[in-house]
């Protein structure tokens, strides 16, 4: 299967602070990466849709100014969080289209925000 | 009512049971199925792709779709501690990375 990584794989910082995590398709060119956040014990929960060289959609409830997402390259995307609080935290997951399978997503391993 | 509904478990097996896993969904436009593993804190890992009724089997995996009663199944065949995980159902309306609709996930328990 394609590989999907993310960095960092946990970050600790300060309210108020911005955080920014990378996702990249390291073996394949993903024209759209997906992210997501998941709460303990639930199913993921859907953010934005990225692709290549536009802008992102953001699902219902979900603050594109909070939540910027950038993908400027076929293997890289980037959601910075902005201004984080301790609500923020939250394990974030991206997920990549392509590969071998041109219909499904591959998901990086996760990065686990904490807000103190 | 959710579109799709997964029991979320756990559901705990001994080593070597056959275990079943199953989702039904609401919307009968979709064609796309999926099974992924998560490990905790871990992404999900893709185990199954279908896109017909029937039954699709690789390894100790067998998916299966019964699209006119809107069901799909996991089986899981001579399970190991190593399955311990979340597996969530997962489905899209067509192709062409389409958002995918999730089941809740069900925590999987396997004891030596």
């Amino acid at each position: 299967g394609a590989v999907v990584s993310q960095h960092p794989s946990w970050v600790i910082c300060k309210s108020g602070t911005s955080v920014k995590i990378e996702c990249r398709s390291l073996d394949f060119q993903a024209t759209t990466m997906f992210w997501y956040r998941q709460f303990p014990k639930q199913s993921l929960m859907l953010m934005a849709t990225s692709n290549e060289g536009s802008k992102a959609t953001y699902e219902q409830g979900v603050e594109k100014d909070k939540f910027l997402i950038n993908h400027a390259s076929l293997t890289l995307s980037t959601l910075t969080v902005t201004s984080a609080h301790p609500e923020d935290s939250s394990f974030y997951i991206c997920s990549a289209g392509g590969g071998s399978q041109a219909d499904t997503q591959y998901f990086g391993p996760g990065t686990r925000l904490t807000v103190l | 009512q959710k579109e799709v509904e997964q029991d979320p478990g756990p559901l705990s097996v001994p080593e070597g049971a056959i275990v079943s896993l199953n989702c039904t969904y609401s919307n009968s436009a979709f064609q796309y199925f999926m099974w992924y593993r998560q490990y905790s804190r871990k992404g999900p890992e893709l185990l199954m792709y279908t896109y017909s009724s029937g039954n699709k089997e690789d390894g100790r995996f067998t998916a299966q779709v019964d699209k006119s009663s809107k069901y799909i199944s996991l089986f899981i065949r001579d399970s190991q501690p190593s399955d311990s995980a979340t597996y969530l159902c997962a489905m899209i309306l067509n192709t062409g990375f389409q958002k995918l609709v999730f089941g809740t996930g069900t925590r999987l328990l396997v004891s030596p």
